[in-house]
């Protein structure tokens, strides 16, 4: 059980287009979700948490109106970067709260071109 | 802010070798937590140590919680090719809140020689 899904696995896009990542819980309900990016050779840093049914509660320094975040259902979160630039290269990963345990998803690789 | 010291960076060791790993931080933590995570994919629990000076053992690996809660370690005994990866020490972000977000160290790159 807990299993976290992500959708695409990996990305390629044109810069100042949008790229929409899914993440879910396949066989939990999650009312709360995580977004991470992990930059190559660097430790994975907190985006914002991502709570169903309300918004989202962004990190400093993380622009909320680039990286929209949507937790529309309790097993299904979406982050959204929008005009999308090559230092938005990254890979972002979710993951889903279960009682006290983080469960995460394979990651998204995201390559801006 | 809070931050998580990870040492050593990487690691390059003989098959059948002990390893040992750790962590530190300025401020205390009430939870630690170790994950690896293997190239392309996202981070798996290997233990979680949620009470001072815990000893906890998961098959080959073991882990402490320090007394001062300012710091972890993780051992793998007789390693082997499949324990290559990056492990993380993690622990929950002092907001104040209950959401458990988690700030992560920089990560100990582990590589296995067979």
């Amino acid at each position: 059980g807990a299993v976290v899904s992500q959708h695409p696995s990996r990305v390629i896009c044109k810069s100042g287009t949008s790229v929409k990542i899914e993440c879910r819980s396949l066989d939990f309900q999650a009312t709360t979700m995580f977004w991470y990016r992990q930059f190559p050779k660097q430790s994975l840093m907190l985006m914002a948490t991502s709570n169903e049914g309300s918004k989202a509660t962004y990190e400093q320094g993380v622009e909320k109106d680039k990286f929209l975040i949507n937790h529309a259902s309790l097993t299904l979160s979406t982050l959204t970067v929008t005009s999308a630039h090559p230092e938005d290269s990254s890979f972002y990963i979710c993951s889903a709260k279960r009682a006290d345990e983080q469960f995460f998803g394979p990651g998204t690789r995201l390559t801006v071109l | 802010g809070q931050q998580l010291n990870q040492s050593p960076q990487s690691m390059f060791i003989q098959e059948g070798e002990d390893v040992s790993m750790n962590c530190t931080s300025s401020s205390i933590f009430n939870t630690w937590l170790w994950y690896k995570q293997d190239p392309g994919e996202g981070p798996v629990l290997l233990i979680a140590l949620y009470k001072a000076g815990e000893l906890t053992s998961n098959g080959r690996l073991t882990a402490q919680f320090g007394i001062t809660r300012k710091d972890s370690f993780l051992n793998i005994s007789a390693s082997i090719p499949s324990d290559v990866g990056i492990y993380f020490c993690a622990g929950p972000l002092n907001h104040g809140g209950s959401q458990g977000n988690l700030i992560f160290g920089k990560g100990t790159k582990l590589s296995v020689k067979p």
